[in-house]
């Protein structure tokens, strides 16, 4: 079974510029998130989404970042305009059912892709 | 709120030693816990997991036990191994929450020969 996979592993940028991440998680999982990943630091939540609805996007600067998951599959991640700050790993995850109820299981990793804004 | 706090790295270890890495958590309801493991050029994966408290998770020689008095879920290994060098994420997940995940900062482990 494939894995979560993203896309590119490695971007570097001039600050200003834009740039996307993609990622296609595990066939049929419903939950999918977005983290941001600094130096020596763990994971932070950027955006959740339950299908194709964001259901939680409290962490997401919205001023310069977007996410869109058409169709409930793909997510693609935006940041317009890129700053020095924005450097980190962005992590893409996903999970079967991350709905209340009972489910606090298991969260599926992409490799990541890396960000330098230089 | 929610959150986890874990003992700092890194880590040096020799081969065969026994590790312990702290992890202790704040949370505003019953979370469940775990252990992610991040090796060198890889993504996170789940190590172990416990869902409620007195549950011991346990994975590749890895234990670690949901104790609620003392709001702690303690990585441990009785002989590490060179290939167990990576980072080490404790992290909750609260119903409460929307189960949404809180990850500490992570503990690198580095095992020599």
């Amino acid at each position: 079974e494939a894995g979560v996979v993203q896309s590119p592993r490695y971007k570097i940028i001039e600050k200003k510029q834009p740039v996307a991440f993609w990622c296609n998680p595990i066939s049929g999982h419903n939950t999918l998130y977005w983290y941001r990943q600094n130096l020596g630091q763990g994971p932070e939540l950027l955006i959740r989404y339950e299908n194709e609805e964001a259901v939680d996007d409290s962490q997401l600067p919205k001023d310069r970042f977007s996410a869109e998951r058409l169709k409930g599959v793909d997510s693609t991640l935006k940041i317009q305009p890129a700053e020095l700050g924005d450097s980190a790993v962005y992590l893409c995850a996903s999970s079967l059912d991350g709905l209340a109820g009972g489910d606090t299981g298991e969260l599926f990793f992409g490799e990541g892709s890396r960000l330098t804004v230089l | 709120g929610n959150s986890v706090t874990q003992m700092e790295g890194p880590v040096t270890l020799s081969e065969e030693a026994f590790l312990t890495i702290n992890c202790t958590y704040t949370a505003t309801g019953y979370p469940s816990l775990f252990w992610y493991v991040q090796y060198p050029g890889e993504g996170l994966q789940l190590l172990l997991k416990a869902t409620k408290a007195d549950d011991k998770g346990s994975n590749k020689g890895f234990e670690a036990t949901y104790r609620k008095e003392t709001t702690s879920f303690h990585l441990e290994k009785g002989s590490v191994q060179v290939s167990d060098s990576a980072v080490y994420f404790c992290a909750l997940s609260d119903q409460n929450t929307g189960n949404q995940f809180y990850f500490g900062t992570g503990t690198s482990l580095t095992v020599i020969p």
